[in-house]
Formats: C-alpha cells, sequence, structure tokens
C-alpha cells in the first residue's frame, strides 16, 4: 500500500522569507501523481500544484515550487517570497496514473505560519 | 465552474441517530470521492462513483456507510446508527477522468 508522510506537524516562517515543506512517499509503483493541497481554515482544499513522476523536470506555480527525487521518494514544497494568505494547513498526496481508481492517499499535513 | 457544493455544513446528532449528507459537483466532472478526515489527520478515502456507478469502497467504509449518485448527478452519503467514532469532516471531490481532484467545503459531523 501507498504511504506518504510528512514529518513537520508545524513550520513557521516570516513574511517575504521562503519555507520549505518535506514529503515522503513508499510505492512500489512507477507511474504517479504527486500533489500539494492547502486547506486554510474552515476553508475548502485548493491544488497547490502538481507533478508527474515520469517528468524530470520539477513542476512551478509562481511563488510555490517543488524538488521531486523520485529515487528518494521526497517530494518538497518551497514557498518563496512567503504572504501572510499562504497562512494554512498544506497536505502531500500521492495518486496512482492510470488504472480506474484515482484516490488520494494524504499525509498527515503540515500546519504553516505566516508571521508579518 | 461554481465549485464543488456539500450540505450541510455543519451537523450535530445523538448518537443512534442517522444522518445524510449530500454533494455537488463540479457540472461536467463524471468522478466524485467521498473522503473522511479527522483532527489532526489528512483526508482519507472512502469511495468514489464514475457516473452513477459505485466503483470502489474503503475498508472505512463499514455496513453502517452508504453512498449513492443517482444519474451521476449530485451524491448522498448516509451513516445509519452514529457512533461517536463517526464524528469528523466528511469531504467531497469531484474530477474529469485524470484531473486534479477539486474539493468541497466538508461537513462536519459531531456526535452528542
Amino acid at each position: 500500500a501507498q504511504t506518504v508522510t510528512q514529518s513537520q506537524p508545524e513550520m513557521s516562517v516570516q513574511e517575504a522569507e521562503t519555507v520549505t515543506l518535506s514529503c515522503t512517499y513508499d510505492t512500489s509503483e512507477s507511474d504517479y501523481y504527486l500533489f500539494w493541497y492547502k486547506q486554510p481554515p474552515s476553508r475548502q482544499m485548493i491544488l497547490v500544484i502538481r507533478q508527474e513522476a515520469y517528468k524530470q523536470q520539477n513542476a512551478t506555480e509562481n511563488r510555490f515550487s517543488v524538488n521531486f527525487q523520485k529515487a528518494a521518494k521526497s517530494f518538497s514544497l518551497k514557498i518563496s517570497d512567503s504572504q501572510l494568505g499562504d497562512a494554512a494547513m498544506y497536505f502531500c498526496a500521492y495518486r496512482l496514473s492510470g488504472g480506474s481508481n484515482y484516490k488520494l492517499t494524504f499525509g498527515k499535513g503540515t500546519l504553516l505560519t505566516v508571521n508579518p | 465552474d461554481t465549485g464543488v457544493s456539500q450540505d450541510p455544513r455543519h451537523k450535530i446528532t445523538k448518537r443512534g441517530q442517522n444522518v445524510t449528507f449530500r454533494c455537488d459537483p463540479i457540472s461536467e466532472h463524471n468522478r466524485l470521492y467521498w473522503y473522511r478526515q479527522t483532527l489532526g489527520q489528512g483526508p482519507e478515502f472512502l469511495t468514489y462513483f464514475q457516473n452513477e456507478a459505485q466503483l470502489e469502497k474503503s475498508r472505512l467504509l463499514s455496513d453502517r456507510f452508504s453512498a449513492e449518485r443517482p444519474k451521476g448527478s449530485f451524491s448522498t452519503l448516509e451513516i445509519q446508527r452514529t457512533e461517536q467514532g463517526d464524528s469528523a469532516m466528511y469531504l467531497c471531490a469531484s474530477s474529469q477522468t485524470e484531473q486534479p481532484q477539486h474539493f468541497g467545503d466538508g461537513t462536519r459531523l459531531s456526535i452528542l
């Protein structure tokens, strides 16, 4: 079974600084997707960024980028120029590619605090 | 695109009662997922539908839980004879085939 581990229950960053959230996963599959979702307090989960495992190039979305290390099964999220609105719970998630069930397997999350 | 809508946002009920939640997915999405999220945990998969067909159920989904998606549109999740352990946030998500899932705000269930 696939598992996702987020070893940092909480992180904090100063506004305008950079922070990196860690995620490792375990799978025997070679073709899959990885995601970072953001869940603000009492608000819906929003997709931040996704990475296809077959792509060597790291995904980037504006201030958000990932460091995908397939051999190490590591998938960290870097947030640059942190803003107060980035404060949220961040979940790393895994999904198989292909097949029929695209269910997501989530980590326990990292609570990010942004200090003004 | 009005997003995924869930109703109610909060449900408080006494142990032993039945509850039903509704999810309205994004209209063109053919896949609909239910997840459960307890405090301090990430969401856990419960079940999913492709159109009106329920194709997989997690072992977390005991026989007290039932989900439907008639006509492949909205979905309902019913919990019969609720227990304290059912207290959680129930999240619905939808997607168009392989595209990323879009989540609703969730229904928070509290069992007294």
